[in-house]
């Protein structure tokens, strides 16, 4: 089944380890986005790919990187984990300018704990 | 003032109940409406989309008025399995990369 995948469903790591969670999509839609989600708030989108273009929030932490190798593939790296960045991480694709255009479909998330 | 408010409740309601959620956007060049369905500690899934004035599927209605820049979803007939949090989301078309606003979301308890 067509679906978007996030590796690790849970993942724990020490304050200021850095830490990779990755996201993997079967939909050949052309944008990705990743969203951090804390409890009882709505999902924060973090940025966006449209294609191999890179799109920053303007209030997304200098800690906060992403990479899209490929069309299928979309990483998420915090390079120095704090605290608070303890939350459930979203990755969301939408295929734009075609049929069903807008409609994000998410992952199941990585919910990470920092210690 | 948000881009998208939603009343984050929590309705508590009994079985069988009719229930009614508001959102209000305040773009007023948006074009694309959806309710999406959160479980506790899982992703949100699409519920429905509005895209003219309103649409139903089964016992979830969803109504668009444009004028007043807010959307509506009733659930009737509710059920146990409807409690979740329904996040209402926007596309404000600021941007062309389908970039989506999210309410905070409205939480339903459906009580037996």
């Amino acid at each position: 089944d067509a679906m978007v995948i996030q590796n690790p469903r849970y993942q724990v790591t020490q304050f200021g380890k850095p830490v990779t969670l990755s996201c993997s999509q079967t939909l050949n839609h052309n944008v990705m986005y990743w969203y951090q989600q804390k409890s009882s708030q709505a999902p924060k989108l973090l940025f966006h790919y449209y294609d191999k273009d890179f799109n920053n929030e303007a209030d997304t932490p200098d800690n906060f990187q992403s990479r899209r190798p490929n069309t299928s593939f979309c990483f998420l790296d915090i390079r120095s984990p704090g605290l608070g960045d303890a939350a459930m991480y979203l990755c969301a694709t939408s295929r734009v300018g075609g049929p069903g255009t807008d409609t994000q479909y998410f992952g199941p998330g990585t919910r990470l704990t920092v210690l | 003032r948000k881009e998208v408010e939603q009343d984050p409740g929590p309705f508590n309601v009994p079985e069988g109940a009719t229930v009614a959620f508001n959102c209000t956007y305040s773009n007023s060049a948006s074009q694309s409406f959806f309710w999406y369905r959160q479980d506790c500690r899982k992703e949100p899934k699409l519920l429905m989309s509005v895209y003219s004035s309103g649409n139903e599927d089964g016992r979830f209605t969803a109504q668009l008025n444009r004028a007043s820049q807010y959307i509506s979803l009733l659930i009737r007939d509710s059920k146990l399995s409807d409690s979740a949090t329904y996040l209402c989301v926007v596309n404000p078309r600021s941007s062309n990369t389908g970039k989506l606003i999210f309410g905070q979301g409205t939480t339903l308890q459906v009580k037996p």
